[in-house]
């Protein structure tokens, strides 16, 4: 199994303001996703972080508001861009290898936007 | 419309007793993962279903998915305060190509000492 860990793992953030979150995976991993968790909600994901090319976004979010990187195949990053409090959620990474295998979870980030 | 639906939606058992959740998609499921999440915190994954009529078990906690492979149940035996948390499953709708999945909305479980 796919160890994963998240930086930072909460933050308090102002209005306006972007906030870039960190995912790394103890080893080399296919695919890695992002998901959003709003308060007392399930998880919806915001897109597919694919290495060397850019994410795939789900409908609903885009890249202007939450870009992505993965540069390699143990980590990815996700910035969310000028907060509101709208944003305030549990974001969570996801990683798995090919099609089928089993889908491990970050400890995900708290972000409370004022 | 929601695409997996889960119930029930919260739990409250006495500990010792046993109790099973379910999760019924409208399609049909390529993979059906089960996970486990403490307030405000990540998911543990517990166990992944992928053929019909398939059944796993890990220490008190057993997993089925049915033939038609469009509805899972999680059953706890005799349930302890550990067991407590959210249980969420999370569907494979697209044949694993895709990799992401669907989620429920979850079940709270609360086991009373």
């Amino acid at each position: 199994s796919a160890v994963i860990s998240q930086k930072p793992s909460r933050d308090i953030c102002q209005r306006g303001t972007s906030l870039t979150i960190q995912c790394q995976v103890d080893s080399q991993v296919t695919m890695m996703f992002w998901y959003r968790q709003q308060p007392g909600q399930s998880l919806t994901l915001i897109a597919t972080a694919n290495q060397g090319s850019e994410a795939t976004y789900e409908s609903g979010f885009v890249i202007d508001k939450f870009p992505i990187s993965r540069p390699n195949l143990t980590f990815s990053t996700l910035t969310v861009s000028n907060m509101s409090p709208e944003d305030s959620s549990i974001y969570l990474c996801s990683s798995s290898g090919r099609g089928g295998s089993a889908q491990y979870f970050g400890p995900g980030t708290r972000l409370l936007v004022l | 419309s929601q695409e997996l639906e889960q119930s029930p939606q919260s739990l409250i058992v006495q500990e010792g007793k046993n109790l099973t959740i379910n999760c019924t998609s409208s399609k049909t499921l390529y993979g059906l993962y089960w996970y486990k999440q403490k307030y405000g915190e990540g998911l543990i994954f517990l166990m992944m279903l992928q053929k019909g009529g398939e059944e796993k078990s890990h220490e008190k906690i057993t997993a089925k998915l049915d033939e038609k492979k469009q509805q899972s149940s999680l059953h706890i035996t005799a349930s302890q305060p550990s067991h407590a948390g959210i249980y969420l499953c999370g569907a494979d709708l697209y044949g694993g190509s895709q990799g992401n999945l669907i989620f429920g909305k979850g079940t709270k479980l609360s086991v009373k000492p």
